[in-house]
């Protein structure tokens, strides 16, 4: 399987911040990587599809980057309903894995 | 949009089975456009996808699960099933379906959307 990890697992954050969260995959998965948003008690939603592509709807604040194994996503300016844990995974291998989470809260 | 909604028993028996239904509304499993998942998420702890289902029928399994997993389609009702076998403590999870996105050509890419989820626990 491909590991997924993630740096940092938790940051605090002031609103107007910027922020960026790396996720690493165990080897090489081209640009098939998504990024989700979970709240407490919520499901996953998708901000970030093909490392780079901002989901319709998203604000365009989110943004994604990187290919092979190295990725980031940033938040510009981190607003009030930003915070949350943010998830990567991988699409390359057909056993889709994620990362171990990054929970961004208040500072 | 298209939703989707977990429906089932929300305490299991350890070597039971768990039984869940994923109902699918504004929108057709039959499309032929999308997979059907299902993924779970222990409490506090990251997520698992568990396998998927295509409306002909054909699935895939994670193998670390395939032993005790079975994904089945009733295109009729518009819903997609999970079953898993002899579950002990370790299964006790939210557990996610959501609509599975299928690039040209054939390649899973995405998740999305995903419905809200239920808390499975497995206790006696």
């Amino acid at each position: 399987d491909i590991q997924m990890t993630q740096s940092p697992s938790s940051l605090s954050a002031s609103v107007g911040d910027r922020v960026t969260i790396t996720c690493r995959a165990s080897q090489s998965i081209s640009s098939y990587l998504n990024w989700y948003q979970q709240k407490p008690g919520k499901a996953p939603k998708l901000l970030i599809y093909a490392a780079s592509s901002l989901q319709s709807g998203v604000p365009s604040r989110f943004s994604g980057s990187g290919s092979g194994t190295d990725f980031t996503l940033t938040i510009s300016s981190l607003q009030p309903e930003d915070f949350a844990t943010y998830y990567c995974q991988q699409s390359y291998s057909t056993i889709f894995t994620f990362g171990p989470g990054t929970k961004v809260d208040i500072k | 949009q298209v939703q989707l909604q977990e429906s089932g028993p929300g305490l299991v028996k350890p070597s039971q089975t768990l039984s869940l239904t994923c109902t699918v509304s504004g929108g057709s499993i039959s499309s032929g456009d999308y997979y059907w998942s299902w993924i779970r998420q222990p409490p506090g702890k990251g997520l698992e996808w568990i396998g998927y289902i295509y409306y002909s029928g054909s699935t895939y399994y994670n193998p670390s699960l395939k032993s005790r997993v079975t994904i089945s389609v009733d295109t009729s009702k518009n819903q997609f099933s999970l079953k898993l076998s002899s579950v002990t403590a370790a299964d006790t999870a939210v557990y996610y379906c959501a609509r599975t996105v299928v690039a040209p050509g054939g390649r899973v890419v995405r998740f999305d959307p995903w419905g809200q989820g239920t808390l499975v626990t497995v206790s006696s």
